[in-house]
């Protein structure tokens, strides 16, 4: 149980496009998912806060114009990078959280590589 | 101000040679701390939850312990396949929903 899936894993695109990045608890409801945006040999940086239905929390720092998060349903939140730039290229990964008769934490899935060329 | 840190930054272990990694933390009401394994190019993987100063959760090699200012992650006769970095992550009253993480520490295990 807690699956959590991200799609795409890896994806590559022009300076100046848009790319949406996928985020679905599988087999649980999520009330709230994260957004995480990791550099290499670094932790993890929280971006934004989202629970269903309503606008996600971004953290300070973090341009909500350009990273678009949008959280439909229990199962599913969509991360939007907007007009991407080589200084995008990242790893980012999605949590989602359920207090519902599960282990109380945070369930990752298994991250996107974003490189903008 | 609420902080967590980890320590080794790295740590190189014998097969077989048992050690602990270290979580200290400092936060106003701790709800919960996390621990995570994470490998290379992947998403964190969830390994224990404690609650409260004096429990201790088991899964295999790995055995997690929480005081109320640290907890500790031990790691018995360790094999290649625990080669990671092991994240822990503390959520408190002030932080809501959110969790703080500490920078991790890389184990790499050698045969």
């Amino acid at each position: 149980g807690a699956v959590v899936s991200q799609h795409p894993s890896w994806v590559i695109c022009k300076s100046g496009t848009s790319v949406k990045i996928e985020c679905r608890s599988l087999d649980f409801q999520a009330t709230t998912m994260f957004w995480y945006r990791q550099f290499p040999k670094q932790s993890l940086m929280l971006m934004a806060t989202s629970n269903e239905g309503s606008k996600a929390t971004y953290e300070q720092g973090v341009e909500k114009d350009k990273f678009l998060i949008n959280h439909a349903s229990l199962t599913l939140s969509t991360l939007t990078v907007t007009s991407a730039h080589p200084e995008d290229s990242s790893f980012y990964i999605c949590s989602a959280r359920s207090l519902a008769g599960m282990e109380d934490t945070q369930y990752f899935g298994p991250g996107t590589r974003l490189t903008v060329l | 101000e609420d902080q967590v840190t980890q320590s080794p930054e790295a740590l190189r272990l014998q097969e077989g040679e048992s050690s602990s990694l270290n979580c200290s933390y400092t936060v106003s009401g701790l709800r919960g701390l996390f621990w995570y394994r994470q490998d290379p190019g992947k998403g964190p993987e969830f390994l224990f939850t404690l609650y409260s100063a004096g429990e201790e959760k088991e899964k295999e090699r790995l055995k997690a312990t929480l005081t109320k200012k640290e907890s500790f992650l031990h790691i018995t006769a360790p094999k290649p396949e625990d080669s990671a970095t092991y994240l822990c992550a503390v959520q408190a009253a002030s932080t809501g929903n959110q969790f703080y993480f500490g920078t991790g520490t890389s184990l790499t295990v050698i045969p």
